[in-house]
């Protein structure tokens, strides 16, 4: 299985930081890459597809990158509604998940 | 809009089964995978497994085969996941989630299935 490796597991910040999540997985993935965004009691939501690529009515401020094993999430200015917990998920071989990022109000 | 609606909460025993069911609606059921994916408390997300609408196949992950069956009811474009021989650590939330097609991933989700196993 392909385990997938998430940092920090908490980061504090502020509205209007710039913020940066790092994901890393045991094998190369390409670019089989999401990101998720979970709020308490809610199921997840794709914010992002193929490390990059953003979904429709998501914000700018949110970008991916990364390529092989290597790969980030980055919000330029944080906004109140961010503050949830990130998942990266591959999908380069079956599905799994990082163990999560929770990014909380400073 | 395309959305996924689970059944309510269950609450079982230790050795009993559990089936939870998924409504497409706002899409084509039979062209897309389902996925089946549970939330452990405190350990994160499991990918389960997925059944094709289409053909009633299925792929389930290792750690769940002989307790694990996906089927589906295409004129009511229905999903169930039955998960058998429960036990404690099987608590979790589980969900259905659609399969995002060409650009891989899970793109809509259910809102969660709470299943709860105690004596």
């Amino acid at each position: 299985d392909i385990q997938m490796t998430q940092s920090p597991s908490t980061l504090s910040a502020s509205v209007g930081d710039r913020v940066t999540i790092t994901c890393r997985a045991s094998q190369s993935i390409s670019t089989y890459l999401a990101w998720f965004q979970q709020k308490p009691g809610k199921a997840p939501k794709r914010l992002i597809h193929r490390a990059s690529t953003l979904e429709s009515g998501v914000p700018s401020r949110f970008s991916g990158s990364g390529s092989g094993t290597e790969f980030t999430l980055t919000i330029s200015s944080l906004q109140p509604d961010d503050f949830a917990t990130y998942y990266c998920q591959q999908y380069n071989s079956y599905w799994t998940f990082g163990q999560g990022t929770k990014l909380e109000i400073k | 809009q395309v959305q996924l609606v689970q059944s309510g909460a269950e609450v079982k025993k230790p050795g009993a089964s559990v089936k939870v069911s998924c409504k497409a609606s706002g899409y084509t059921f039979t062209g897309y995978y389902m996925h089946w994916v549970r939330q452990v408390p405190g350990q994160g997300f499991e990918w389960m497994g997925w059944i094709m609408p289409n053909s009633g196949d299925t792929i389930y992950a290792q750690k769940f085969k002989g307790r694990v069956t996906m089927t589906r009811d295409t004129p009511i474009s229905t999903a169930y996941m039955e998960l058998g021989s429960l036990r404690s650590d099987d608590t979790a939330v589980y969900y259905c989630a659609k399969d995002a097609g060409y650009t891989g991933s899970f793109d809509i989700w259910g809102q969660g299935t709470v299943v709860t196993v105690s004596s």
